[in-house]
């Protein structure tokens, strides 16, 4: 069974940094590319970053470049995204999803999601 | 950046069909995918490359995409159906999703 675990969101200040990781697990993790989709209280789905499957091609939302860092380990089954000098609407459930590809296809699988709150 | 508009809110009886749609600039030439969402839960994908049903979703949903709409349509639409719907596509090596569709099952 596939299964993705998002971990490491909470509170933290305006300014700040925060990582959050990805374990997934029931799949080939090195054959897929990997995503961050966030969702702000309330609201609808946004797009984050995405990598591809071994790391070579990383992407990001206009919102965030030079602000987020996306990696992976594929020796351990594992997404990150490093996010700093984090604004007050970066406040949201971040989702972690696979897709085969970094491009025009679907994201078949997420995880349950971790929030992060951007709060003094 | 690439938009996708869909209506904020469609309400069906039970049984009869819904059509959510998703306008964006020559998205008949794009793939569209249709996600659903039910509160307090992750997104699960029911439609993708405009037509196709992912395994485990009901023939009820069913999708098309020409010109510069997107449609998930769901026959004979359960109460289980009721859920945020969201459609996706990508433009210029972006990933665009519309503002989601609130369908209310009544």
């Amino acid at each position: 069974e596939v299964r993705l675990a998002e971990s490491g969101g909470g509170l933290v200040q305006p300014g700040g940094s925060l990582r959050l990781s990805c374990a997934a697990s029931g799949f080939t993790f090195s054959s897929y590319a990997m995503y961050w989709i966030r969702q702000a209280p309330g609201k609808g789905l946004e797009y984050v970053s995405a990598i591809s499957s071994y790391g070579g091609s990383k992407y990001y939302a206009d919102s965030v470049t030079g602000r987020f860092t996306i990696s992976r380990d594929n020796s351990k089954n594992t997404l990150y995204l490093q996010m700093g000098s984090l604004k007050r609407e970066d406040m949201a459930v971040y989702y972690c999803a696979r897709s085969r590809i970094v491009g025009p296809t679907e994201l078949d699988h997420w995880g349950q999601g971790t929030l992060v709150t951007v709060s003094s | 950046s690439y938009e996708l508009t869909q209506p904020p809110s469609v309400s069906v009886s039970p049984g009869q069909t819904a059509s959510i749609t998703c306008s964006g600039d020559r998205l008949g030439n794009k793939y569209a995918f249709w996600y659903q969402q039910k509160p307090g839960q992750s997104p699960v994908l029911v439609i993708y490359q405009n037509t196709k049903r992912p395994s485990g979703i009901p023939e009820r949903f069913s999708g098309s995409n020409s010109g510069i709409t997107a449609t998930l349509t769901i026959s004979g639409t359960q109460a289980m159906d009721e859920a945020d719907y969201y459609c996706q596509a990508w433009d210029s090596s972006t990933m665009a999703f519309g503002g989601g569709t609130k369908l209310t099952v009544l």
